[in-house]
């Protein structure tokens, strides 16, 4: 088990609606990087946070989007669901001294 | 240029076999090739990485094997027990100054160890 932890486990919501996803680093990790991992498939970088500023971004939309607070904890906004949007969502956090990404235990979001 | 490419996409070994999981990429600027071990409901756990400068590291049952010129690494699982099925992921990042080391992920292989 790695120490980080994501809320909530899992999520319904509607098309349209906004969601938002957190997530709580490794004690002594300030990066944290978004994941979305869809059906069957491998995950997907959405971007990543390094000392509350973004620091690179995947192939996603605008309306998504992110924080990350001073004790390196980190939120994913998504707005305007679509149901494509319904996947597994996860946080790795990783230290600066070896960069190797510790993933949490993920939150399921279904959009209807 | 960015695409890891796995194989087999589900494999199914009897118990005590070997089992053997192939990646191949494209960017040669990737300097670090983790593997990750997911159990359904749950996030990839890491179960081993290699960086280019070794062509290949043991942990355990857990071998990588690294082929720089070919641009290909496997995971090879010795003694395979049924506590090993689960999905295997393969990925590539570029780790160092200026870079995020965001992870690119094969498409996953489902391993099924039959007892």
């Amino acid at each position: 088990e790695t120490g980080v932890t994501q809320s909530p486990t899992h999520l319904i919501k509607t098309r349209g609606q906004q969601v938002t996803l957190r997530c709580s680093s490794q004690s002594g990790h300030n990066t944290v990087s978004w994941y979305q991992q869809a059906l069957g498939q491998g995950p997907q970088f959405i971007f990543q946070y390094y000392r509350e500023e973004e620091n690179g971004r995947g192939n996603f939309p605008p309306r998504f989007s992110g924080l990350q607070f001073p004790n390196y904890s980190s939120e994913l906004n998504v707005n305007a669901l679509e149901l494509d949007d319904s996947a597994l969502y996860l946080c790795a956090s990783s230290s600066p001294l070896s960069g190797t990404q510790y993933f949490g235990p993920g939150t399921r979001l279904t959009v209807l | 240029q960015q695409q890891v490419k796995q194989s087999p996409q589900s494999l199914i070994v009897q118990k005590g076999g070997i089992s053997i999981i192939n990646c191949a990429y494209e960017n040669t600027a990737f300097d670090y090739f983790p593997w990750y071990q997911q159990f359904p409901g749950k996030g990839p756990a890491l179960l081993i990485a290699i960086r280019p400068d070794v062509s290949e590291k043991k942990e355990g049952r857990f071998t990588i094997s690294f082929n720089k010129s070919a641009k290909q690494f496997s995971l090879h699982i010795m003694d395979s027990q049924p506590g090993d099925s689960a999905t295997y992921f393969c990925a590539a990042s570029r780790e160092g100054s200026g870079n995020t080391g965001k992870l690119i992920f094969g498409q996953g292989t489902t391993l099924q160890v039959k007892p």
